[in-house]
């Protein structure tokens, strides 16, 4: 059982928009920043949203993060058929003392 | 650019100790925060502990009695024992750069290593 609570599956077809919701509590989403990850088949996770709702060098405005309280999501508008790919949320944890991942969420472009 | 790179035993048999080593390029491991992260097979991503340069450790809770995570300024590495392990820790383990403290600033990611237990 993870600490953050992500939905197992999301679709969508080319060109749609989709959203992918991750919660958590007072510790750790509420008082903290949210991080996503997208793990494209076989590779290792890569840093798409810091702090947040900032994007890293390279990846598109087409996905953005917000966060409300201790609850966040990610959207990807303009799907591709390379955006298919397991997306984990992330915070720290103060009662860990420690940072804490989401279950993950597959998403599939139908 | 930095790069990280994990080496390490493959297999290894119930009781014996895990051990592996991230090897960073590119940039000092004099700063930030090392981290070992793993994902057993079809599940989602644990985090395992970091270190940093100055000695200072942290470990998950439910790994802390089995988990030791040491960095080396002279060789730019870090590495990970894991004592006592059995088949729960078959999986792929990933280094990774955390970019501040009390964060999940994951920016940096080694490609990863699979070690599986089995006797």
């Amino acid at each position: 059982q993870s600490v953050l609570t992500q939905p197992p599956s999301a679709s969508g077809t080319p060109g749609q928009t989709v959203t992918i919701s991750c919660s958590g509590s007072r510790s750790n989403l509420g008082n903290n920043f949210v991080y996503w990850f997208q793990q494209l088949p076989g590779a290792a996770p890569k840093l798409l949203i810091y702090r947040s709702n900032q994007r890293p060098s390279g990846v598109p405005d087409r996905i953005s993060g917000s966060k409300s309280g201790a609850s966040a999501s990610l959207a990807i508008s303009g799907l591709r058929s390379g955006d298919e790919a397991d997306y984990y949320c992330a915070s720290w944890d103060d009662s860990l003392s420690g940072p804490v991942f989401g279950g993950g969420t597959k998403l599939t472009i139908l | 650019q930095v790069q990280l790179h994990e080496s390490g035993p493959g297999q290894l048999k119930p009781s014996e100790t895990l051990s592996l080593t991230c090897t960073v390029s590119g940039g000092s491991i004099s700063s930030f925060f090392w981290n070992w992260i793993r994902q057993s097979p079809g599940k989602g991503l644990e985090w395992i502990g970091y270190g940093y340069y100055s000695g200072t450790t942290n470990y998950n809770p439910s790994l802390k009695s089995r988990v030791t995570i040491s960095v080396d300024t002279s060789k730019n590495q870090f590495s990970l024992h894991l004592t006592s392990v059995t088949a729960a820790d078959t999986a792929v383990y990933y280094c990774a750069r955390q970019n501040g403290g009390s964060s999940a600033d994951f920016d940096f990611w080694g490609r990863g290593t699979l070690v599986t237990v089995s006797s």
